[in-house]
């Protein structure tokens, strides 16, 4: 069974300034898919970014980029300028590719939580 | 578009006691699942379901009960509610074919059994 790590429960950054959120991941799987899900107080699930594994390419959305590291099953979000509006819990999932067996299933790290400082 | 809708946004029950959290979507999605989110513990798979007349147990099943008669709606039953089922149940769906299919996520339903 795959298992998701989030080392940091928690991480603080000052307001325009850059910070990475850890995650690992356990799988023998060579195919899947990564998120970074944000949850604010609202407590809306809200996808920030995903990596296929197949691609070698680092995933970015706006201020939001991620590092894969796919041999050392690596998956860190870096936040650069980073704004109030990014304080939230970030959590980051797994998804096998299969699509049977239960495989379906978002597996989800335990969380980090962001304070971001004015 | 209202995507995954959850009601009841807030419940509190007493031990012992039944409920029934809604869950609906209008996305046409195959796949929709039950998470319950803890402290610490992140989310945790609950129930799951491809498609209608079809579901099967995740992570944490127990004391949980979850039908799928048509693609739109997905309940989850809690049969005699304890203090251990205190929560954040969250719903999501997404389609199960093509690549890239994003999950989209209901606004929760925080559970207090007292």
């Amino acid at each position: 069974a795959q298992t998701v790590t989030q080392s940091q429960p928690e991480m603080s950054v000052q307001e325009a300034e850059t910070v990475t959120l850890s995650c690992t991941y356990d799988t023998s799987e060579s195919d899947y898919y990564l998120f970074w899900y944000k949850q604010p107080p609202s407590r809306q699930m809200i996808l920030v970014i995903r990596q296929e594994a197949y691609k070698q390419q680092n995933a970015t959305e706006n201020r939001f980029s991620v590092n894969f590291q796919k041999a050392a099953k690596s998956f860190s979000l870096k936040i650069s300028d980073s704004q109030l509006g990014d304080a939230a819990m970030y959590f980051c999932a797994y998804r096998s590719l299969l699509t049977q067996g239960g495989s379906e299933k978002l597996v989800f790290g335990k969380g980090t939580k962001l304070t971001v400082n004015p | 578009n209202a995507g995954v809708t959850q009601t009841p946004k807030f419940q509190v029950l007493k031990t012992g006691q039944s409920m029934t959290l809604q869950c609906a979507q209008d996305m046409n999605h195959e796949y929709m699942s039950w998470y319950r989110q803890d402290p610490g513990m992140g989310l945790r798979l609950i129930h799951y379901s491809v498609g209608a007349g079809i579901t099967d147990q995740g992570e944490v099943p127990n004391g949980y009960n979850v039908s799928r008669s048509t693609t739109e709606d997905f309940p989850l039953r809690l049969l005699s509610a304890a203090p251990s089922q205190t929560s954040v149940y969250f719903c999501a769906s997404r389609n199960l074919l093509g690549m890239n299919t994003e999950a989209f996520f209901g606004q929760g339903t925080r559970l207090t059994v007292v």
